[in-house]
């Protein structure tokens, strides 16, 4: 079955890098996009960043724009968040998630906190 | 594009009928998810493309709507069901959320 197991959360401080990691199983990785999404706190969903199938597109939210990229390993199975200029508003789990259809399967999230 | 969810809020019986809309700044023509997220727990994949259901769904929840008025229906409300509820648009870059709307007991 589909798994995705993300890690390397954890506390940063502000203006800070972080680099977060999804493992996948379970499915032929290299034939699926994949994206991160990221929830606060108590509050809402944010869609973070996507990436294609072959890595030939990579699309971001304007909130992170120019400071996050997302990255992935077919060789590995793994998929990749680098995160820089981290700010206090990018406290959230950080959710990796398969495409087609859409968000289709979700790891159970990794939490950054970025704080002083 | 802005997705917005109403109401905020919906205090339901079991058994009841459920409505909750999702309504978009433009049109993203039938290119709308629905999700189900329970406290602690990865948002889960009900509805795409508007009105397909997601493998594993059960009949109770239904997808309607095009352009820019989305609704999702559960037909009958059960105990498990109780949750927040996300709609996506995932007509062009970026995609994004709907604030949700939490289904609680009444």
């Amino acid at each position: 079955q589909v798994q995705l197991v993300e890690s390397g959360g954890g506390v940063v401080q502000p203006g800070g890098s972080l680099r977060l990691s999804c493992a996948a199983s379970g499915f032929t990785f290299s034939s699926y996009g994949m994206h991160w999404v990221r929830q606060a706190p108590g509050k809402g969903l944010e869609w973070v960043a996507f990436i294609r199938n072959d890595g030939s597109d990579k699309y971001y939210a304007d909130s992170v724009k120019g400071r996050f990229t997302i990255s992935r390993d077919d060789s590995k199975n793994t998929l990749d968040l680098q995160m820089n200029s981290l700010r206090p508003d990018d406290t959230a789990v950080y959710f990796c998630a398969r495409d087609n259809p859409v968000c289709a399967h979700w790891g159970q999230g990794t939490l950054v906190t970025v704080s002083s | 594009t802005v997705m917005t969810q109403s109401p905020a809020t919906l205090s339901v019986s079991p058994g009841e009928r459920v409505t909750l809309s999702c309504r978009a700044s433009q049109s993203v023509r039938n290119n709308l998810a629905w999700y189900q997220q329970k406290p602690g727990q990865a948002p889960r994949l009900l509805i795409y493309e508007a009105s397909a259901r997601a493998t594993g769904i059960p009949d109770r929840f239904s997808g309607s709507g095009s352009g820019t008025e989305f609704t999702l229906t559960i037909s009958s409300l059960q105990s498990e069901d109780f949750a927040v509820y996300f709609c996506q648009h995932n007509e062009g870059w970026p995609w994004s959320f709907g604030q949700g709307t939490k289904v609680e007991i009444k």
